[in-house]
């Protein structure tokens, strides 16, 4: 039972450019969250996906923009790269949006930004 | 607006000797907690969740944590230390009902020494 696949595993990209994240849900589940952990940080929540749809988003500009397929999968975009954007970016399945839900993550994808 | 603290972001302890970390949290309505564990170059792991009954929940990996309404506290505790326990440790919180986001704390790091 696999669970929750990331790519790339690492990315280096120069301020200005674009960059596409890659996240496989653990099999069974429907809802799919993304993180941005900072270095020293607690992962911070960007949005949720459900149902093809954007259902939460934490406190990100619009720079940062997602999409769910039909096979749950998802997809994380960030357009105008930042310095300070570098950080792992996190997945986490779940079956459903409820709070009560845990999160089951993958293991990252660390991003840099020259 | 919900917020974690985790008091001490270093934890250090002898190897058999208890683990006590500690999480603190804010929440307008009851709240559902989790205890995360992060190992280098992974993502997160749940160790335990409460969400309604019980008031002490057991975990894996022996950890266990108690949920006190009226200190707002959810500290995880592990009687006898493992060198295998170095980590980071990540206390989360979602509201219950209607919408979420969860909010992580900045997590505490766990030192075993022989």
């Amino acid at each position: 039972d696999a669970g929750v696949t990331q790519s790339p595993t690492h990315l280096i990209k120069t301020r200005g450019q674009q960059v596409t994240l890659r996240c496989s849900p653990k099999s069974g589940h429907d809802t799919v969250s993304w993180y941005q952990q900072a270095l020293g940080q607690g992962p911070q929540f960007i949005f949720q996906y459900y149902e093809e749809e954007e259902r939460q988003r934490g406190n990100f500009p619009d720079r940062f923009s997602g999409h769910q397929f039909p096979n749950y999968s998802s997809e994380l975009n960030v357009n105008a790269l930042l310095l300070g954007d570098s950080a792992l970016y996190l997945c986490a399945s779940s079956p459903g949006t409820g709070g009560n839900q845990p999160q089951h993550f993958g293991d990252g994808t660390r991003l840099s930004i020259l | 607006a919900q917020s974690v603290t985790q008091l001490g972001s270093h934890v250090s302890v002898s190897e058999g000797a208890l683990v006590l970390l500690r999480c603190n949290y804010s929440s307008s309505v009851p709240p559902y907690l989790f205890w995360y564990v992060q190992y280098p170059n992974q993502g997160l792991q749940l160790l335990l969740k409460y969400t309604t009954g019980a008031t002490l929940v057991k975990g894996i990996n022996g950890f266990e944590a108690e949920f006190k309404k009226s200190e707002t506290s959810f500290h995880l505790t592990k009687p006898s230390a493992h060198m295998s326990d170095a980590a980071e440790y990540f206390c989360a919180v979602t509201k219950s009902g209607g919408s979420y986001i969860p909010t992580f704390g900045r997590g505490t790091s766990l030192i075993v020494h022989p």
